[in-house]
C-alpha cells in the first residue's frame, strides 16, 4: 500500500458542470476525511466517514456537494452545478479511529472556468 | 469552537540558521497537536505529533514541545536546510469528541536560502 491515492489530479470544468473525484485511502483505515484547502488557507474540513457511514459534515458542504463510500473502501466527492468558488484543492485523508492522525493524499486540484 | 493561530508568514532564512514557527491553539477539550509539512506540489505530510502535555514530538531535526500552561506547541529546528522550504501546517484533533477531524492553522511558509 503506497498511501492515499486521489483521481484525477487536475481537473478543469466550467462553471455549470458536475464533477466527481475519488479517493483510495490506506486499506488498513476505517476513516477517511475530505478537506478543501484554498490558496493561502490551511485546509478545511468537509466531511468525514466511519466505514461507510458519512458520521459528520461541515456547514461548507452545500447541498451541491455530495460524498459516498458505499463499500467502506473508496470515497468519491461530487460537485454538482460548479461555481467559480468552487476552485480549489480538494483533499482526502484515512486514518484509523484508534489514532488521531491522519494521512493525506496529494490532492485534486479543481479549476472552475 | 476549537481553533489554531500561526506566526504569519513568509519566514526567509538562511542555511543553517535557527527556525522558530509559533502556533498556539484554543480547545474545549485535551487535543493532540500535529504539524503538517507541504513541499511545493505535494500533498501534506505529517511531521511530528505530541499527544499530551509536556510531551515533545520529533522529526528530521525539528521539535516541538506541548505546552499546556500556554497552549502552544511551537516548531523548532536547529539549522535549517534549503531543503525544508516549505509550507507548515499546525493543527490540532480533539480527542473527547469521537472522530473530530484535524483543525489547521493557516499555514507559514519559510523559504531558506543558500
Amino acid at each position: 500500500d503506497t498511501g492515499v491515492s486521489q483521481d484525477p489530479r487536475h481537473k478543469i470544468t466550467k462553471r455549470g458542470q458536475n464533477v466527481t473525484f475519488r479517493c483510495d485511502p490506506i486499506s488498513e483505515h476505517n476513516r477517511l476525511y475530505w478537506y478543501r484547502q484554498t490558496l493561502g488557507q490551511g485546509p478545511e474540513f468537509l466531511t468525514y466517514f466511519q466505514n461507510e457511514a458519512q458520521l459528520e459534515k461541515s456547514r461548507l458542504l452545500s447541498d451541491r456537494f455530495s460524498a459516498e463510500r458505499p463499500k467502506g473502501s473508496f470515497s468519491t466527492l461530487e460537485i454538482q452545478r460548479t461555481e467559480q468558488g468552487d476552485s480549489a484543492m480538494y483533499l482526502c485523508a484515512s486514518g484509523h479511529s484508534m489514532d488521531t492522525e491522519a494521512f493525506f493524499g496529494q490532492g485534486t486540484r479543481l479549476t472552475v472556468v | 469552537g476549537d481553533s489554531v493561530t500561526q506566526m504569519e508568514g513568509p519566514v526567509t532564512l538562511s542555511e543553517e540558521a535557527f527556525l522558530t514557527i509559533n502556533c498556539t491553539y484554543t480547545a474545549t477539550g485535551y487535543p493532540s497537536l500535529f504539524w503538517y509539512v507541504q513541499y511545493p506540489g505535494e500533498g501534506l505530510q505529517l511531521l511530528l505529533k505530541a499527544t499530551k502535555a509536556d510531551d515533545k514530538g520529533s522529526n528530521k531535526g525539528f521539535e516541538a514541545t506541548y505546552r499546556k500552561e500556554t497552549t502552544s506547541f511551537h516548531l523548532e529546528k536547529g539549522s535549517v536546510q534549503v531543503s525544508d522550504s516549505a509550507v507548515y501546517f499546525c493543527a490540532l484533533s480533539d480527542r473527547d469528541q469521537a472522530g473530530t477531524a484535524l483543525i489547521f492553522g493557516k499555514g507559514t511558509t519559510l523559504s531558506v536560502s543558500s
